[in-house]
């Protein structure tokens, strides 16, 4: 097993500002999820690609938008960042259950 | 909507001692699976142990296990020889069996352990 790798670690960005992160998924797992996770809370899913097309998406607003790549990574991106944006971004990668990556902390000043 | 609960913001346990998690879940499926996720301060989330719906028997991995009653809805994770390296957030997890779904988590637990 390959594992799930994020990249990068931290990132902190300014108030209306783009961030692109990106997820490594552990090959042959063709489904790739991302989530949210605030301070203190569980994560909350924003989206999920199977096979390079979004097909789940949770409540979060178009600005959060997602790729995914024949090679099995993805990346999500970000644009006109707010404050309430600063988060830890897990990516899972699946193919019956979940494997995550160890995220990537995000914070918007 | 599925809806998971913790109960327990915080919860604490003596080195070698049992301690049991709670969780319960809103569904009208028959067909999931329930999870229990543990974050340590590494930030990865690892899973724990697994539980399909339609098995009546509860899971069951070394020292974690789970006792799912269906129809209460109910999911708790027990910790049997608590050990230093179990303290971390707790998180339980459910995801629907039909389809490609993603997973809907608790707030979680956060668990101490004492020595």
């Amino acid at each position: 097993e390959t594992g799930v790798t994020q990249s990068p670690t931290h990132l902190i960005k300014t108030r209306g500002q783009q961030v692109t992160l990106r997820c490594s998924s552990q090959s042959g797992h063709n489904t790739v999820s991302w989530y949210q996770q605030a301070l203190g809370q569980g994560p909350q899913f924003i989206f999920q690609y199977y096979r390079e097309e979004e097909n789940g998406r949770g409540n979060f607003p178009p600005r959060f938008s997602g790729l995914q790549f024949p090679n099995y990574s993805s990346e999500l991106n970000v644009n006109a960042l707010e404050l309430d944006d600063s988060a830890l971004y897990l990516c899972a990668s699946s193919l019956i259950g979940y494997l995550f990556g160890a995220g990537t902390r995000l914070s918007v000043l | 909507a599925q809806t998971v609960t913790q109960s327990q913001p915080e919860m604490s346990v003596q080195e070698a001692e049992t301690v049991t998690l709670s969780c319960t879940y809103d569904t009208s499926e028959s067909d999931y699976y329930l999870f229990w996720y543990k974050q340590p301060p590494s930030r990865q989330m690892i899973l724990v142990i697994r539980q399909e719906a339609y098995k009546q028997q509860n899971a069951t991995e070394n020292r974690f296990s789970v006792n799912f009653q269906k129809a209460a809805k109910s999911f708790s994770l027990k910790i049997s020889d608590s050990q230093l390296g179990d303290a971390a957030m707790y998180f339980c997890a459910y995801r629907s069996g039909s389809g490609n779904t993603p997973l809907v988590f608790g707030k979680g637990t956060r668990l101490s352990v004492i020595a």
